[in-house]
């Protein structure tokens, strides 16, 4: 079975600043790899997905994630933090065949200063 | 295009009792999921379902059941509640199998 690892529970940045979001996963093979991102009191919101087509993916908000296989990572990032950018964020992997039945780290609450 | 639709939007139960809950995918998606999110647990699948069948299955007892009717919507039942099944149940739909999901705001079930 797959599995996720976020670094970090929490990440706090500065308005501005560098915005990055750790996450390894399990699997040698590539699977469907996803970052969703959770505002409070609402769902999942698909920010980006990997399916093997190019190893940068470029998402929504001006969040991009860069495959990389030989360090099975999918780090979320983005050049420069807005306050808006505070919530949670998910990274996701497909356990199985097709983009189904995701495998979800525990989550990285980013927090935004001033 | 609306988004997927859960309902209700909260709900609060007593332990012993049993609960539906609802969802409406996006109009053209044939795909639908469910997640349990907890505090402890994190986002857990539940199960998913596919042309009124279910394809893949969380480990979850079987007092978590589901079905899909033929437009698509999918209901989620839970039998003899316990506290530990206080959550938000999120459902999620895509257009086939390879495709993203979208999610639901969820329902948030509060077992007292």
């Amino acid at each position: 079975a797959q599995s996720v690892t976020q670094l970090g529970s929490h990440v706090s940045v500065s308005e501005g600043a560098l915005v990055l979001l750790r996450c390894n996963y399990s699997s040698s093979v590539p699977p469907y790899l996803f970052w969703y991102v959770q505002y409070p009191n609402q769902g999942l919101q698909l920010l980006l997905k990997y399916t093997s087509a190019a190893t940068l993916v470029k998402g929504i908000n001006g969040f991009e994630a860069e495959f990389k296989k030989s360090e099975t990572s999918f780090h979320l990032t983005k050049p420069s933090a807005h306050m808006s950018d505070a919530a949670e964020y998910f990274c996701a992997v497909s356990d199985g065949q097709g983009a189904q039945k995701l495998v979800f780290g525990q989550g990285t609450r980013l927090t935004i200063n001033p | 295009k609306a988004g997927v639709t859960q309902t209700p939007r909260y709900l609060i139960k007593t332990r012993g009792q049993q609960v539906t809950l609802s969802c409406s995918p996006i109009s053209g998606h044939r795909s639908v999921s469910w997640y349990q999110q907890t505090p402890g647990q994190g986002l857990q699948f539940l199960f998913e379902y596919f042309s009124e069948t279910q394809r893949n299955k969380g480990n979850f007892p079987g007092r978590f059941s589901g079905r899909q009717f033929s437009n698509s919507r999918s209901e989620m039942n839970v039998s003899t509640l316990e506290l530990g099944d206080s959550a938000l149940y999120l459902c999620a739909s895509s257009l086939d199998s390879y495709q993203p999901q979208h999610f639901g705001d969820g329902t948030r079930l509060s077992i007292l």
